[in-house]
């Protein structure tokens, strides 16, 4: 079955700095990578996703970017601010028969 | 709109007991995932239903079981309950069946003592 994993498990970063956060993933056949942040005792929220058939995504101050020769994406987040501290967890999914796979998460600091 | 909403929020629960967690998607949404999330690890997937049909099936023993209703909400069941159990328990719909978008409510903290 599909495999994400993802690196690094935390990053501490200044305010005002970019953050990079990667995942790979094993199945050729995953189709669709969301990102969801989640803050200490909520729910993981939705924050930006891609699908395979396009190679960059951007929105605002986040972005993600996709390899699937590699197999692999990446979060990047630009001009981080104190909110954007959270868990990031990122997933796969290969679509229709199958659901999502989450990555075990980053733990993101934005240090003042 | 009402987001995904799920309840109770917070339960104990003893070994050996058994539990019912509910959930009703987002308006207009037709399909209900479960994923249990362990503290410090990411979402793992349990069920999936779409127009009340399973669709999907995580890697949890038959101790786990769910099912959706004509008005598309859910409930998940875990019978037999164990320490390992305990989790926050998230339910997530989308708008259509498996690979699509998927929102997740607020979940549901499960403590088995």
């Amino acid at each position: 079955g599909e495999n994400v994993e993802q690196h690094p498990s935390t990053l501490s970063v200044q305010e005002g700095d970019s953050a990079v956060i990667k995942c790979t993933y094993s199945d050729s056949a995953s189709n669709y990578f969301p990102w969801y942040k989640q803050e200490l005792g909520k729910r993981p929220q939705l924050i930006i996703d891609i699908r395979s058939n396009v190679g960059e995504k951007k929105d605002q101050r986040i972005a993600v970017t996709l390899n699937k020769t590699a197999k692999h994406f990446s979060l990047h987040i630009t001009e981080t601010q104190p909110e954007d501290s959270a868990v990031y967890f990122c997933a796969a999914s290969i679509g229709y028969g199958q659901n999502f796979v989450f990555g075990p998460g980053t733990r993101l600091s934005v240090l003042p | 709109d009402a987001g995904v909403t799920q309840s109770p929020t917070h339960l104990i629960k003893t070994r050996g007991q058994h539990v019912t967690l509910r959930c009703s998607p987002i308006s207009g949404h037709k399909s209900v995932s479960w994923y249990q999330q362990v503290l410090g690890q990411g979402p793992q997937f349990i069920f999936q239903y779409y127009e009340k049909e399973e669709r999907g099936r995580g890697n949890f023993p038959d101790r786990f079981s769910a099912r959706q209703f004509p008005n598309y909400s859910s409930e998940l069941n875990v019978n037999a309950l164990l320490l390992g159990d305990s989790a926050l328990y998230l339910c997530a719909s989308s708008v259509q069946g498996p690979g699509n978008t998927i929102y997740f409510g607020e979940g549901s903290w499960l403590t088995v003592v």
